[in-house]
């Protein structure tokens, strides 16, 4: 198992455009979790899977964000309509409750910058 | 509401010496507590969790963390630092009785050893 693998790494867009992120989580892992990293600030939470189901987002998290897991497997968060706030560093995680829920295992995360 | 505080931005410790990097949480109920390290380019690792049990907690590395929950504090240590121990350090909560289960982590402690 080669980890979390997150794509693409980076995204350069300009405002108003739409992106997609993809999150590939370890495959015996059923949670996943997508957090937002700004520079000099700890991850911060968005919204978590467990299998497909979307168990919990962020009050925080605009409506201009969604995110999926369909069959359970790999994960894709959408922001539309992108504005220069949203410039950060997406991190994916997973995790087992099987194994241990509480400890997660990151990506290397995919950086965005809207222009 | 749960939240963790690192209240040094940046730790400096000479090779050979120990390291202790600070945090304390503020959850409503009883915390699960765990650290995780970020190296550049490189997704948050794993180091050591406090779910319940002993108050010294042994991780990762030759870290180690104590659980004092009458000061709220759960203070990442080591007892002989060595140079590729430099990396920012996060510091996160989660309030196993908040109903979350997304972490709430810290805005993270840049540590320095130097040789």
């Amino acid at each position: 198992d080669t980890g979390v693998s997150q794509n693409p790494r980076h995204k350069i867009t300009k405002r108003g455009q739409n992106v997609t992120f993809r999150c590939d989580p370890i495959s015996e892992h059923n949670r996943l979790y997508w957090y937002r990293q700004t520079l000099g600030q700890g991850p911060e939470f968005l919204t978590y899977f467990q299998n497909e189901a979307q168990l919990e987002k962020s009050r925080l998290l605009s409506d201009r964000f969604s995110a999926e897991r369909p069959k359970g497997s790999f994960s894709t968060l959408e922001i539309q309509r992108t504005e220069q706030g949203d410039s950060a560093m997406y991190l994916c995680a997973s995790s087992s409750t099987v194994t241990g829920a509480n400890v997660l295992t990151f990506g290397a995360g995919s950086r965005l910058t809207v222009l | 509401a749960q939240s963790v505080a690192q209240p040094e931005d940046q730790v400096n410790v000479a090779e050979g010496n120990p390291l202790t990097v600070k945090c304390t949480y503020s959850v409503s109920g009883n915390p699960y507590l765990f650290w995780y390290v970020q190296y550049p380019n490189r997704g948050l690792q794993f180091l050591l969790k406090y779910i319940t049990g002993d108050n010294l907690v042994k991780g990762s590395y030759g870290f180690e963390a104590e659980f004092n929950k009458s000061q709220t504090s759960f203070h990442l240590k080591k007892p002989s630092a060595l140079v590729s121990d430099s990396a920012l350090y996060f510091c996160a909560v989660r309030d196993i009785l908040g109903g979350a289960d997304g972490l709430t982590f810290g805005k993270g402690t840049h540590l320095i050893i130097q040789p």
